[in-house]
């Protein structure tokens, strides 16, 4: 497609809920990266793959998140047992190079838990 | 300390006017500075993409580094209302993979 594509682009999950997170990288795009924004913070990482290895976890603040991409190309962020404190807006950005130049944006998921 | 500062403002600017954005980092192995600039509701856009110390201009806007300092800084010529945004700096280093993000200026441009 001609950009990222995020969904659900809104999601309210109960506290405890398990949810899913999907996105879709700009075809041929080597890399892939979660970040998660925070209301009125800027984006802090959460993983990075190339292709369908997971090079960096780093970022993943619990052993509730996990993310995959099993092909190479779409990838799903998962948060199991969901707090409060997960709720904020969930980027992915992907790059045609495994580098560190700029990347292209999705428009973020927002995840509410109440 | 976090790895990068940046003054949330908001800042608000008539039309017409430079814009001065700027933010200051602590680790000295940053080597790639970006400026993404992000609506309401939208992920961030990149708009200046600078490897290493110098400028970089780029139509209405101009990128500076200067790593002696740990000081970047992102002009905006001209500003026009379509500008109104929040701007954040992004850098990272030649190891690892992520970048570290600034908390974002809020930028209003007013005709």
């Amino acid at each position: 497609g001609a950009g990222v594509s995020q969904s659900p682009r809104y999601k309210v999950a109960k506290r405890g809920q398990d949810v899913a997170l999907r996105c879709d990288p700009i075809s041929g795009h080597v890399s892939l990266f979660w970040y998660q924004q925070a209301l009125g913070q800027g984006p802090e990482f959460l993983t990075y793959f190339q292709n369908e290895a997971q090079l960096d976890k780093s970022g993943l603040p619990s052993d509730r998140f996990f993310a995959e991409r099993p092909e190479g190309s779409v990838s799903t962020l998962k948060i199991q047992r969901t707090q409060q404190e997960d709720s904020a807006v969930y980027l992915c950005a992907s790059s045609l190079y495994a580098q560190n130049y700029g990347y292209t944006f999705g428009s973020g998921t927002r995840l509410t838990v109440v | 300390q976090k790895e990068v500062e940046q003054d949330p403002g908001p800042l608000s600017v008539p039309e017409g006017a430079i814009v001065s954005l700027n933010c200051t980092y602590s680790n000295s192995a940053f080597q790639y500075f970006m400026w993404y600039r992000q609506y309401s509701r939208k992920g961030p856009e990149l708009l200046m993409y600078t490897y290493s110390s110098g400028n970089k201009e780029d139509g209405r806007f101009t990128a500076q580094v200067d790593k002696s300092s740990k000081y970047i800084s992102l002009f905006i010529r001209d500003s026009q209302p379509s500008d109104s945004a929040t701007y954040l700096c992004a850098m990272g280093g030649n190891t690892g993979n992520q970048f570290y993000f600034g908390t974002g200026t809020s930028l209003t441009v007013i005709p």
